[in-house]
């Protein structure tokens, strides 16, 4: 079946150095959403690719849907103590809106 | 304050007890979502409603009952089927397909 992939599972950065957490579908997705969790919190949404080669920022964030819409990247410039959290990508399973979630990149960072 | 809330935040299981997880949102959102949390494991489906009176399983259904009589309420009862409960389970919302999910504080489910 569908599945989508996120590597690294865990990631530790000393505060001010880079990130970067990539996703791979098995399928072609339509879109693809981004979603970070504090420790002990829920998600949260934080962006939505949609066209092919698409690239957004957020500040430090930068987002990118890969151009046969199979993989997408997140990259942290400059991380702080802020960033830590577990940063999952979802794609849409079907035509009813269900997300299916990759498994997640946890990102400490040391102070 | 709009938003998605499932209460309550802790609760415990008995051996052979069936327990009810809530989940009301003020969102107007057609779609409502269930999930599961297991460390390492990412958010696996459990359920899911498109409108009211309709809902279809997800991937780990087995041990797990839904209802949805309201559009603003999605509750999920816990079986005394499902022998793996502990866990933290996340209710969500969706105004429409594609749409982003709002998730919901969580439940975090214990075995005594």
């Amino acid at each position: 079946g569908q599945q989508v992939m996120q590597i690294p599972q865990y990631q530790h950065v000393q505060e001010g150095e880079d990130f970067t957490t990539y996703c791979n579908s098995s399928t072609t997705l339509s879109n693809i959403q981004w979603y970070k969790q504090r420790p002990g919190g829920h998600p949260v949404f934080l962006i939505q690719l949609v066209k092919s080669g698409e690239v957004k920022k957020q500040k430090r964030l930068t987002f990118q849907f890969g151009e046969a819409k199979k993989n997408s990247s997140l990259h942290i410039t400059a991380t702080q103590t802020t960033d830590v959290g577990t940063y999952f990508c979802a794609g849409p399973r079907g035509s009813q809106g269900n997300l299916i979630f990759g498994k997640g990149t946890k990102l400490s960072v040391k102070p | 304050d709009g938003g998605i809330t499932q209460s309550p935040k802790y609760l415990f299981r008995k051996e052979g007890q069936n327990v009810t997880l809530s989940c009301e949102q003020n969102l107007n959102h057609d779609a409502m979502y269930w999930y599961r949390q297991d460390p390492g494991q990412g958010l696996r489906l459990i359920y899911y409603s498109q409108i009211v009176n309709d809902f279809q399983k997800g991937d780990i259904a087995e041990g797990y009952s839904v209802s949805r009589e309201k559009k603003e309420s999605f509750p999920l009862t816990v079986t005394s089927a499902q022998k793996n409960p502990t866990a933290f389970y996340l209710c969500a919302s969706q105004m429409r397909s594609n749409q982003p999910q709002h998730f919901g504080d969580g439940t975090r489910l214990s075995i005594l």
